[in-house]
This record gives structure tokens, C-alpha cells and sequence, in this order.
């Protein structure tokens, strides 16, 4: 199966700081989310990104298909962005079921 | 839009028997949910895939005897743990995909930690 791995596994950050989380995948793609659990273990919808590069706030991806890789930026972090960000990718041709990393886990200090 | 609840949030049950979880989109149609267990510090397990009106597809490894699934309507999947064991406990996490919403994207609900003593 398809192996999705993200990088780096944990980092530490003080308020204010940016940083950059990276997604690489094995194969072919044509569905690539990137999602944020919260400390209660909510997953939280941030980016639905196959390809290309959006916006939202203080957060931007872009994902290049074609090198199999997407980033995550956070710019000017704040405590509430800590938990774990997890991107989820699925294969080009297939049933759609996504395939998870092991995630990123953020811990921003005030 | 695209809201999906769970419930119980927090369950706690004696070994032997069986707890029953509830996942609900509540404002679009779901064609498809998923059924994930996460266990402390580590990923997402996909334990089974769902479509409405048809037997759920269980990913290999997981007990299909164990754990029950019906998708009964558009907007209801339940999992159901059946005799359930201390090795049992986790983190149960639903997830729905449909037409209501982008198809391809999947929208979660908040998740049920079982605690089976």
C-alpha cells in the first residue's frame, strides 16, 4: 500500500515562531488532506489539497503531486495550534480510503 | 456544514459486556463512514469502511464478530463492541464522507474513549 510519511515527528515552538510540516507520499494521489487534533482528540477539517496551494488565515499548504509531497505552514504560531497535525492521503484509481501518516506533534509554548 | 457527532463521548463498562457508539452527520448525507481506533501517541487505524444499506468492509485484522457495524441510514453508522475486554479500551473515532459534503473529504467526529474495566 501507499506510505505516507511526515516529518518532522515532534517540534517545539515558542509563540510567534513559523514553522513548516512536511507530508511525503509513495505514489500517485488525487486526495491529500491535512487535518489538526486537538488535545481533546478532535480532528479538525484544515485543508482539502490535492494539488496546487490554498490559504486560510495563518495556515497555507501547497502540495505538489507530481514530487509527491505537500507542506503545512503555520506562521505566527500561537499556544491554541498545539496538538498533532496529520496529513491523509489516497491513491489515484482507487476506492478513495485514505491512508494516515503517523502525524507531527506541535507543542507551542507561550 | 459538515458537522458529525458521536456519542457517548465517554464510556466506561464492565469485561464481558457490550457498548454501542453512535455516529451521526447532521447536516449532509453519508454515503460512506469510517470507523478508526487510535491507540495514545500514535496514528488513526482504519478498523472498517461503511456504506449505507450494504455490510461494512473490515480491514484485515479486525474482528468482524467484535466489532459490529451497521449503517442503517444516510446520517447513522453505529459500532457496537461486543463482550468487550480491557484490551478493548481505546479511542474510537467515526468519520463520514457523502455528497452532502465534498465528496472526496472526510469530516470527523469527536471521538469515544472506552474504558472497559
Amino acid at each position: 500500500g501507499i506510505q505516507v510519511e511526515q516529518s518532522p515527528p515532534d517540534l517545539i515552538l515558542q509563540e510567534g515562531a513559523n514553522s513548516t510540516l512536511r507530508c511525503n507520499f509513495s505514489d500517485s494521489v488525487n486526495n491529500l488532506q491535512w487535518f489538526h487534533q486537538n488535545p481533546w482528540g478532535q480532528l479538525i477539517n484544515l485543508f482539502y489539497i490535492p494539488s496546487g496551494t490554498k490559504q486560510n488565515g495563518r495556515l497555507s499548504a501547497t502540495t505538489v503531486a507530481t514530487e509527491r509531497y505537500s507542506l503545512l505552514y503555520i506562521s505566527s504560531s500561537q499556544t491554541t495550534d498545539s496538538g498533532v497535525y496529520f496529513c491523509a492521503v489516497a491513491l489515484r484509481g482507487g476506492s478513495y480510503i485514505p491512508t494516515f501518516g503517523r502525524g507531527t506533534s506541535l507543542i507551542v509554548h507561550p | 456544514g459538515a458537522v458529525v457527532s458521536q456519542h457517548p463521548s465517554r464510556v466506561i463498562c464492565k469485561s464481558g459486556t457490550s457498548v454501542k457508539i453512535e455516529c451521526r452527520s447532521l447536516d449532509f448525507q453519508a454515503t460512506t463512514m469510517f470507523w478508526y481506533r487510535q491507540f495514545p501517541k500514535q496514528s488513526l487505524m482504519l478498523m472498517a469502511t461503511s456504506n449505507e444499506g450494504s455490510k461494512a468492509t473490515y480491514e484485515q485484522g479486525v474482528e468482524k464478530d467484535k466489532f459490529l457495524i451497521n449503517h442503517a441510514s444516510l446520517t447513522l453508522s453505529t459500532l457496537t463492541v461486543t463482550s468487550a475486554h480491557p484490551e478493548d479500551s481505546s479511542f474510537y473515532i467515526c468519520s463520514a464522507r457523502g455528497p452532502g459534503a465534498s465528496s472526496y473529504e472526510q469530516y470527523f467526529g469527536p471521538g469515544t474513549r472506552l474504558t472497559v474495566t
